[in-house]
């Protein structure tokens, strides 16, 4: 299996800009989720899904920031206006069930956005 | 709440020698324990995990962690690190109903010198 897969690898937008990041999770995996991490803040949980269906979403940190996952193999993260607070790196991650609860999480490359 | 704390933000380790990463966590129950490698520019990778039974768990490239409950710890060596290794590190730990949230701690950096 090729991994989660996360592009683009690096977004440079201006602000006010609407930025979609987007997230392809491990083939069979029940669970994805979108991290951010900065050097203030470390890794921070956005959102997460099980079946396509958003479970918990209240990292999120503001109404500007969106998630959907219209099918088993996509998902993406959209910042709609995007400000120069968003700068980050973002990560998706994947994981499965094993024996009714879920294992570990596979994480992809990130998308570093940088918002002017 | 759970909670991670890795109290070395930056350890510098000669090539060759042994190491040692701290981790400790609080969490009510037993707790299911990862570590995890990011390497520059790169996603995070799973060194090792912890969910039960043997309390000394073996993982990738070399590194062990042990889990002792008793000081709330599970700490990760490594006997001689090469050059590779120099990477930020994580510990997170999951709730036994379930890894979906993982509360990670803030990483340690570990720079190699020759």
């Amino acid at each position: 299996d090729a991994g989660v897969i996360q592009s683009p690898r690096h977004e440079v937008t201006e602000m006010g800009q609407e930025v979609t990041l987007r997230c392809k999770p491990i083939s069979g995996h029940d669970y994805l989720f979108w991290y951010r991490q900065t050097m203030m803040r470390g890794l921070e949980l956005l959102i997460y899904f099980n079946n396509n269906v958003p479970i918990d979403d209240s990292g999120m940190p503001e109404d500007r920031f969106s998630a959907k996952m219209p099918n088993a193999s996509f998902s993406t993260l959209k910042i709609q206006p995007s400000e120069p607070r968003d700068s980050a790196v973002y990560f998706c991650a994947s994981s499965f069930l094993l024996a009714g609860r879920t294992d570990t999480q596979y994480f992809g490359p990130g998308t570093r956005l940088t918002v002017l | 709440a759970q909670s991670v704390t890795q109290p070395d933000i930056h350890i510098t380790v000669s090539e060759g020698a042994s190491l040692e990463l701290r981790c400790n966590y609080s969490y009510g129950a037993t707790p299911y324990l990862f570590w995890y490698v990011q390497s520059p520019g790169q996603g995070l990778q799973l060194l090792l995990k912890y969910f039960s039974g043997d309390t000394l768990v073996q993982g990738i490239k070399g590194f062990e962690a042990e889990f002792k409950r008793s000081q709330s710890s599970f700490n990760l060596r490594k006997p001689s690190v090469h050059w590779s290794d120099a990477a930020e590190y994580f510990c997170a730990v999951g709730s036994n109903f379930g890894n979906e949230k993982l509360t990670f701690g803030t990483g340690t950096r570990l720079t190699i010198i020759p």
